[in-house]
Parts: structure tokens; C-alpha cells; sequence
């Protein structure tokens, strides 16, 4: 089993639709979660940076964490075609030197 | 330029060569990673230097890759002997912090083993 789970989709969704994406992992030590965002043929540039459990917004982003159900989300309002790329989750421990990532989901925004 | 500049872009190699990958991280980042992705996977950690020493080195595969940072700046990785299994996406990343702190990912060198 692979300690983060993540729906590769793909997704596809119209212009201005809501997108949740998600991810659940098993390791409880995780305490610090990302989102990243990897267009094609680019390294991966991060989006939004959480601590622990609750909530984060910026701009259209919106990240939550649930870490009592090992579940985190991030939810792009008001989706644009430039939103339109892989998003990976990423986790580390507190002491921990590695991001252990899941494996992305790859997202459409149609115009 | 300002980001994590990796070299080649792209590297196409004959089964049982050896290969090279440049990473040149953000100037005043201590800490430097090494990822490798492959096709619709996520990137999974190789190796963490923190200064020149590797920090973490237990996410390389085999005995076959090595990789050196000795200024405590740029980095390279070392492929020997390539197998066509290591064909993949190798990203490099560096941080200001040592704990915790935002990674910024370089484009990435596109391996490909024939």
C-alpha cells in the first residue's frame, strides 16, 4: 500500500466549475501538506502549504486538511483553463527531510 | 537566472552507459533534492543534501546511482551501468530550509535509456 493515495483521473470540468482533488495517506507522523501544481514538461511549483489539520485559503484555493481522517482536499473555485495541469499533493514529517507525493491528478478546464 | 537550472533537458542513452545530470539550485539554498518521476507518477525522493554532505541518500535505488554536491552548490547525478528501467523524468530541488520549507523544482532532465 502506498503511504499517499491519489485519484490519477483524469478530470475534466467546464470553465468556472468547482474542483475538489484528494488525497488520503496512512503515515500519522505526516504534519506539514502541500498541493503542487506541474504543467506538462515543467518541474512542479507550489500552490498551497499547510501545517497540521484545518483549513487555508488563497485566492480561487482553498486547502483542507482532516487529520484525523487522514484526508486532505484542495478546492479550485471559479476553474480556469490555465488551471488546467497535474495537481500532486505532497506530505512530510515534522522531522522529516522527504516529501512523499501522490501521484497527481491530471486536470481539464474546457473554455 | 533566478530558478533551480537543470542540464541536459533531455538525454537519450544506450542501455549500460554511463550518464550525468547538472542541477545548479537557487544561490543561497542550502538543502538541494533529487527526485525521479516517471510516466503518471509522482515524484519520488532519491537523495537530500544539506550543504556538501548527503543528508539522506536512502531513496536511491541501487548501487548504480550516486550523486555528489561538492561546494555545496551544484549538484550532479551519477548513472551507471543505465538500465532502461531508469528511464524517467529526474528533478532536482532546492530550499532555503533544511526542515519544512518550500521546495522549487528545476524543469527536469528527461532521461531516456534505448
Amino acid at each position: 500500500q502506498k503511504e499517499v493515495e491519489q485519484d490519477p483521473g483524469p478530470l475534466s470540468v467546464p470553465e468556472g466549475a468547482i474542483v475538489s482533488l484528494n488525497c488520503t495517506y496512512s503515515n500519522s507522523a505526516f504534519q506539514y501538506f502541500m498541493w503542487y501544481r506541474q504543467y506538462s514538461r515543467k518541474g512542479p511549483e507550489l500552490l498551497m502549504y499547510t501545517y497540521s489539520s484545518g483549513n487555508k485559503e488563497d485566492g480561487r484555493f482553498t486547502a483542507q486538511v482532516d487529520k484525523s481522517s487522514k484526508y486532505i482536499s484542495l478546492f479550485i473555485r471559479d476553474s480556469q483553463p490555465s488551471d488546467s495541469a497535474t495537481y500532486l499533493c505532497a506530505m512530510i514529517e515534522t522531522s522529516g527531510s522527504r516529501l512523499t507525493f501522490g501521484e497527481g491528478t491530471q486536470l481539464t478546464v474546457n473554455p | 537566472g533566478a530558478g533551480v537550472s537543470q542540464t541536459p533537458s533531455n538525454k537519450v542513452t544506450e542501455k549500460g552507459k554511463y550518464v550525468e545530470l547538472r542541477c545548479d539550485p537557487i544561490s543561497g539554498h542550502t538543502a538541494l533534492y533529487w527526485y525521479r518521476q516517471s510516466l503518471g507518477q509522482g515524484p519520488e525522493f532519491l537523495i537530500y543534501f544539506q550543504g556538501t554532505g548527503a543528508a539522506d541518500d536512502s531513496g536511491l535505488p541501487n548501487d548504480r546511482f550516486f550523486a555528489v554536491r561538492p561546494e555545496g552548490s551544484v549538484s550532479t547525478l551519477k548513472i551507471q551501468r543505465t538500465e532502461r528501467g531508469d528511464s524517467a523524468v529526474y528533478l532536482c530541488a532546492s530550499s532555503f530550509l533544511s526542515r519544512g520549507g518550500e521546495l522549487f523544482f528545476g524543469e527536469g532532465s528527461r532521461l531516456t535509456v534505448l
